[in-house]
């Protein structure tokens, strides 16, 4: 079993969906939680950084942390074409760059006219 | 922008070769992660440089190793290689206290 389960779609929704990207995790050490962009054959682009449980926002974007069910969620609002990419989350155990990230396989996102 | 810059772009090796890889990360960013990405998966950690030294290795075999340099570039080295070595390699440079920010990535084909 993999540490960090994702699935990876496709996940097909109209312009203007509201979007809900999700991802599983078996290690309660896990303490960071960040989700990624990735456009098709570019490097991973960093959306949101949180840590232990709770919510964070940014625009368009929330993040969501339930430490206690290992379950982390992102969700996106007034989804539009240019949101069409995979979507990783990832996982550490310590802040900052020292620590190695687990990451999900991605969830392909296509946001249609 | 990131940043991160990784060169070459895309590269094309024979099996049993070998390969060298290079990123530049900013000034600042004393912290240095490398990746490989298989198509349809996530990033799978290789190992990480902190101040020129190894600072953590994934499940990766020593035939993949690497250098950090003062200038805050690094080289990923890949001897023997496989066919299964073909993926994305990303880089991702870190300052102290921050999680990490990766380059555009290097695709490399193995035949």
């Amino acid at each position: 079993q993999k540490e960090v389960e994702q699935d990876p779609g496709p996940l097909s929704v109209p312009e203007g969906a509201i979007v809900s990207l999700n991802c599983t995790y078996s290690n309660s050490a896990f303490q960071y939680f960040m989700w990624y962009r990735q456009y098709s054959r570019k490097g991973p682009e960093l959306l949101m950084y949180t840590y232990s449980s709770g919510n964070k926002e940014d625009g368009r974007f929330t993040a969501q942390v339930d430490k206690s069910s290992k379950y982390i969620s992102l969700f996106i609002r007034d989804s539009q074409p240019s949101d069409s990419a995979t979507y990783l989350c990832a996982m550490s155990f310590g802040a900052g760059g020292g620590n190695k990230l687990t990451f999900g396989t991605g969830t392909q996102l296509k946001v249609e006219l | 922008e990131t940043g991160v810059t990784q060169s070459p772009t895309h590269l094309i090796k024979t099996r049993g070769q070998q390969v060298t890889l290079r990123c530049s990360s900013q000034s600042g960013h004393n912290t240095v992660s490398w990746y490989q990405q298989a198509l349809g998966q996530g990033p799978q950690f290789i190992f990480q440089y902190y101040r020129e030294e190894e600072n953590g290795r994934g499940n990766f075999p020593p035939r993949f190793s690497g250098l950090q340099f003062p200038n805050y570039s690094s080289e990923l080295n890949v001897n023997a290689l496989e066919l299964d070595d073909s993926a994305l390699y990303l880089c991702a440079s870190s300052p102290e206290a921050d999680t990490q920010y990766f380059g555009p990535g290097t695709r490399l084909t193995v035949l």
